[in-house]
């Protein structure tokens, strides 16, 4: 079983709709949890991160931490052409490197 | 500030060739680590260098090396090419090292074709 286990995607959605993007985690270690956003043809960028259960909210964007579940969440409400990209979900371990989802990849459509 | 430079973006290698992939992490950062994506595998750590010291290493083969200049540049390095070596390699730098409250950085990577 891999460390970290993100829905494979594609997924496509019409401008406006809610996106519900998914990640579970096997490592009990994990306690820190990130989101990032690529481009095409670009590196990831850092969206979110959040260190414990619950909600954090920032903008159109909710991260959302259930760590009894090890499963994790990231809502984009009103979604916008602009927000078409892969988004991975990712964790530190205990010696520091970070393990990513393979990422899903997202199209808004018009 | 500028953001996190690699070098060169686009590169095409032949089988049993090496390459030296650069990395200029943002000024002040003194944590460079290196990944690997690949469409199959996804993104992937190679490796974490802090003050000149590999700290953490990923589960790749010796071909893939590193080092880290006193001025926090960073070089990779993968010796005979190998096809399945094709993939976008990213470089990501942070203040500190590991990444625990450290905001990690990644550039824009550099796209690697083996034929």
């Amino acid at each position: 079983q891999k460390e970290v286990e993100q829905d494979p995607g594609p997924l496509s959605v019409p401008e406006g709709a809610i996106v519900s993007l998914n990640c579970t985690y096997s490592n009990s270690a994990f306690q820190y949890f990130m989101w990032y956003r690529q481009y095409s043809r670009k590196g990831p960028e850092l969206l979110m991160y959040t260190y414990s259960s619950g909600n954090k909210e920032d903008g159109r964007f909710t991260a959302q931490v259930d760590k009894s579940s090890k499963y994790i969440s990231l809502f984009i409400r009103d979604s916008q052409p602009s927000d078409s990209a892969t988004y991975l979900c990712a964790m530190p371990g205990a010696n520091s490197k970070l393990t990513f989802g393979k990422g899903i990849t997202l199209s808004v459509r018009p | 500030k500028a953001g996190v430079t690699q070098t060169p973006r686009y590169l095409i290698k032949t089988r049993g060739q090496q390459v030296t992939l650069s990395c200029s992490p943002i000024s002040g950062h003194r944590s460079v680590s290196w990944y690997q994506q690949t469409p199959g595998q996804g993104l992937q750590f190679l490796f974490e260098y802090f003050s000149e010291t590999q700290r953490n290493k990923g589960n790749f083969p010796g071909r893939f090396s590193g080092r880290q200049f006193s001025n926090s540049r960073s070089e990779m390095n993968v010796s005979t090419l190998e096809l399945g070596d094709s993939a976008l390699y990213l470089c990501a730098s942070s203040l500190g090292q590991g990444n625990f409250g450290n905001t990690i950085y990644f550039g824009e990577g550099s796209w690697l074709t083996v034929v």
